[in-house]
């Protein structure tokens, strides 16, 4: 059964501070990797999707890297703002039919 | 560009009463999936639908029902609601065939259970 594990579970640091979060998944056979934000009661935006064929994938100031065979995943945040708190998570694909296993997420506060 | 649509946004119930969640899906999307989050939680797959078939189920209590229409749209129905049922329910939607494989969520329907 994939189990999809994220660390630190929360995380405070200053503004400008380049920041990484971490993903772990048992089931080294994905499909594919998702990150998603979530602001406080509101639905969750896809960030960045790495097939498993894929090492890395780039959006602006993420970076999210996949190594399938250790079953790890990091999203690089460059260069923090205040605006990109919010609580991060990451999901798996693990099977054929779609849907997604996830983390229970990384909740980032980014001070002024 | 369009996105998922829930509706309703909020929903208050009284325990053992009916409740019904609707979803849009990106237009061209074959696939709908229904997650419920609880308080704190992680998102947790209840059951998902791929040309208008049930696809895949997960842990969706069987007081819960849901079916995909003609017009690709989904219905989640909940009936004798406890207050355990209390929680943000997304839809989301993706098109299985393709490459890319993105699944994009609605903004969710909060259920309160009184």
């Amino acid at each position: 059964k994939q189990e999809v594990t994220q660390i630190p579970a929360a995380l405070s640091v200053p503004e400008g501070e380049n920041l990484v979060l971490n993903c772990s998944f048992t089931d080294s056979a994905i499909y594919n990797l998702q990150w998603f934000r979530q602001d406080p009661g509101k639905g969750l935006t896809s960030l960045l999707l790495i097939q498993s064929s894929q090492r890395e994938q780039t959006s602006g100031r993420l970076n999210a890297s996949l190594d399938k065979s250790s079953g790890r995943s990091t999203l690089y945040i460059a260069a923090s703002q205040p605006g990109d708190s919010a609580t991060y998570l990451c999901a798996v694909r693990s099977g054929n039919t779609g849907k997604l296993i996830f983390g229970q997420g990384t909740t980032l506060q980014v001070k002024p | 560009a369009a996105g998922v649509i829930q509706s309703p946004r909020h929903l208050i119930k009284e325990k053992r009463e009916t409740a019904t969640l609707k979803c849009y899906p990106i237009p061209r999307h074959d696939t709908v999936y229904w997650y419920q989050q609880g308080p704190g939680q992680d998102p947790q797959f209840l059951i998902s639908f791929y040309e208008k078939m049930q696809s895949d189920k997960g842990s969706i209590p069987d007081r819960f029902s849901a079916q995909q229409f003609s017009d690709y749209h989904s219905e989640l129905n909940m009936s004798s609601l406890e207050l355990g049922d209390s929680a943000l329910y997304f839809c989301a939607s993706s098109s299985l065939g393709r490459e890319t494989d993105t699944q994009y969520f609605g903004p969710g329907t909060r259920l309160t259970v009184l």
